[in-house]
């Protein structure tokens, strides 16, 4: 059963538009949230991390957090097109490693 | 910075192949992992490492070998390539504890004819 789903699969924004990406966890125990970035061809990097309920900003990506809805989401203002990549989410419990979602494809059209 | 360097870059290899992927860090990191990831979709844990000698099953190891000979290098071998199979390999490493970032390779895109 994934542990991290990620809505929608793919998404497709106008350049300057806002792209809103969702993550449900299904494990309680999850502690520390973040967000990848994946460009064609690369590994995936790390974005931003979230670990206390409310809204983190860095620059144009804010991410949010309630850990009572298990739900976390990423929201990109003024989007570029080198934002097109794909996105994921990741959490994890104090033990083990983190858990990987199934990701979300993000197009910003020019 | 440190970098994480992967090889081969490209793979291919025959139905029942042994085929070994290399995976080396300068971060000075003691967790190194294995992920697949099947044509632009999500990663999937092969193995992991805490330390030197250590290896821990993720959630896809059947059909796959790994060794973490010293700190700085992550192996992990296919043991029998299956035909049709195509995948990038990511390897990654991070601190240990739980809110640490993982850094990735650039992967090896694995190719089984």
């Amino acid at each position: 059963q994934q542990k991290v789903q990620q809505s929608p699969e793919s998404l497709s924004v106008p350049e300057g538009g806002m792209a809103s990406l969702n993550c449900t966890s299904s494990d309680r125990n999850f502690q520390y949230f973040w967000w990848y970035r994946q460009h064609s061809g690369e590994g995936p990097k790390a974005l931003m991390s979230i670990f206390s309920d409310g809204d983190k900003k860095e620059g144009r990506f804010t991410a949010h957090l309630n850990k009572a809805s298990l739900h976390v989401s990423l929201h990109i203002r003024d989007s570029q097109p080198s934002d097109s990549a794909l996105y994921f989410c990741a959490a994890r419990d104090s033990g083990t490693y983190q858990r990987f979602g199934t990701g979300t494809k993000l197009q910003v059209v020019p | 910075g440190g970098i994480i360097t992967q090889t081969p870059k490209f793979l291919i290899g025959q139905e029942g192949q042994k085929l070994t992927l290399k995976c080396q860090q300068n971060f000075n990191h003691d967790t190194m992992y294995w992920y697949r990831q099947d044509s632009g979709k999500g990663l999937r844990l092969i193995y992991y490492s805490i330390t030197e000698n250590d290896l821990q099953k993720g959630d896809l190891s059947e059909g796959y070998d790994a060794s973490r000979e010293k700190k700085s290098s992550f192996s992990l071998t296919v043991t029998s390539a299956q035909k049709n199979e195509m995948a990038v390999f990511l390897c990654a490493s991070s601190m240990t504890g739980g809110a640490w970032e993982q850094y990735f390779g650039p992967g090896t895109r694995l190719t089984v004819l």
